[in-house]
């Protein structure tokens, strides 16, 4: 079955102990991106990665990391978490960039609790 | 981007067909519309695609006048796991920067 898998689906740390969100898909897709999802502010981009070792920051990075050193992992890493990054966090991954064809798939979400 | 608006919720009954509009004046010669379906603390899913003219899938019917400033996501029949938030997503950047207003919330009724 086609999927983007995160792990875990819920999560509850303390500040500033480092943790990483891992992200995977199946379909062989280049792109692949994160994002988080707050109340009253929807979807807001994190990164995103055009293939692999290859990233870009979002409208909202500050505080995230990611790598991708395999095409079918996307992980997002918060080095040292805050409770203002207590978020819904969403990882997609399309086929296509633009145009036609770029369904995104998301994975079904973590949900990040920093106390 | 081209900026869309959608209505901010919407209500119907089970059975009855639901159309919800997106107008977007802005949008640009190589924008594509897309729709995308999310349930609460779930990912969003994608529902159907268009350029111009009708598209349908299993699921829904996208409408799209000559004009192209505005669509329409038909749903026929809907039923109570319809309730959701809808998404009107138009721009040329596609996938690299997925671009998700407010939604329309739709709520079905027995």
């Amino acid at each position: 079955e086609a999927q983007v898998t995160q792990n875990p689906r819920y999560l509850i740390t303390v500040t500033g102990k480092k943790l990483t969100v891992t992200c995977s898909q199946n379909m062989n897709h280049e792109y692949m991106s994160w994002y988080r999802q707050d109340p009253g502010l929807g979807l807001r981009q994190i990164y995103y990665s055009m293939n692999v070792e290859v990233t870009d920051k979002g409208d909202v990075p500050e505080g995230y990391k990611v790598s991708r050193k395999e095409k079918r992992n996307f992980p997002l890493i918060l080095e040292s978490p805050s409770p203002n990054q207590t978020s819904l966090y969403f990882c997609a991954s399309s086929f296509g960039l633009r145009g036609a064809n770029t369904e995104a798939f998301f994975g079904q979400g973590t949900r990040l609790t920093v106390v | 981007l081209a900026k869309t608006t959608q209505p901010i919720s919407m209500d119907s009954y089970e059975g009855q067909e639901v159309n919800i509009t997106c107008s977007h004046n802005n949008i640009a010669t190589n924008d594509y519309i897309t729709w995308y379906q999310q349930f609460p603390s779930q990912g969003p899913r994608f529902i159907i695609q268009g350029y111009k003219t009708k598209v349908t899938n299993e699921v829904a019917s996208l409408f799209i006048p000559a004009d192209r400033k505005s669509s329409t996501l038909s749903l026929p029949r809907v039923s109570l796991s319809d309730t959701a938030v809808y998404y009107c997503l138009v721009g040329d950047t596609g996938f690299q920067k997925l671009v998700f207003g407010t939604g329309t919330r739709l709520l079905v009724s027995p």
